[in-house]
């Protein structure tokens, strides 16, 4: 299994407050990624990262931001949040881009915001 | 915003039954992928296909890309119960460099009764 590890496993928070989720990666991967997962929806693609300091937007970005000053660690921050970004939130990496270089995820993190 | 039909999204069946889960879409994908979720963990890649016609095979696992890359399917002959899982499939959508950015269908819940 790809050396990934999401923190915490489970977070409850209320409307408001800001919620910072960790992903931390060993296998020196370039590309890094964090998806949420709705029922209906399937995996939505919300930042991704192509190298230290490099970030850009994915499809559902609003209310979200994420940093990554390290190769190993990739951080997702709800400044403000709401009841909307209640969800399990994934961390993936990728070695490359490119179809030759598959996704592997993390267990995911379970998000509910009351 | 490309998008992937996928269906069913639920199914139930029992062990040694055949069953084909279809992923379609009308945007054209450089390469479809399909993954395998169990519950509490993250999706995990079972195949990549790049080429339209494309035909792979993973035991009992029947993968096929549509010629013209905008669709694919997968066949499960004799399901067992072992199959029972959250079934996805993700396209790289044409012309997209770098990052994975997958779109992702909504995928298909199977439940292989014994």
């Amino acid at each position: 299994d790809a050396g990934i590890t999401q923190s915490p496993r489970h977070k409850v928070t209320e409307t408001g407050t800001p919620v910072t989720l960790r992903c931390h990666q060993t296998e020196n991967h370039r590309y890094m990624y964090w998806y949420r997962q709705d029922p209906g929806h399937g995996l939505r693609l919300i930042h991704y990262s192509y190298g230290v300091k490099d970030t850009d937007k994915g499809e559902v970005s609003d209310g979200y931001s994420v940093s990554r000053s390290k190769t190993e660690d990739f951080l997702l921050t709800l400044e403000s949040a709401t009841s909307s970004q209640t969800s399990v939130y994934f961390c993936a990496i990728s070695e490359a881009g490119g179809v030759n270089s598959p996704l592997h995820f993390g267990n995911g993190t379970r998000l509910t915001v009351t | 915003t490309q998008l992937l039909e996928q269906s069913p999204q639920f199914l139930s069946i029992q062990e040694g039954e055949n069953l084909t889960v279809y992923c379609n879409s009308s945007s054209v994908f450089s390469s479809l992928q399909w993954y395998r979720q169990e519950p509490g963990e993250g999706p995990v890649l079972l195949v990549t296909v790049v080429t339209g016609g494309e035909v792979k095979k993973l035991k009992r696992l029947t993968f096929q890309f549509g010629d013209a890359r905008k669709d694919s399917s997968l066949h499960i002959t004799a399901a067992q119960p072992g199959d029972t899982g959250l079934y996805l499939c993700a396209g790289l959508p044409q012309g997209r460099q770098g990052a994975q950015k997958l779109v992702f269908g909504q995928g298909t819940r199977l439940t292989i009764n014994p």
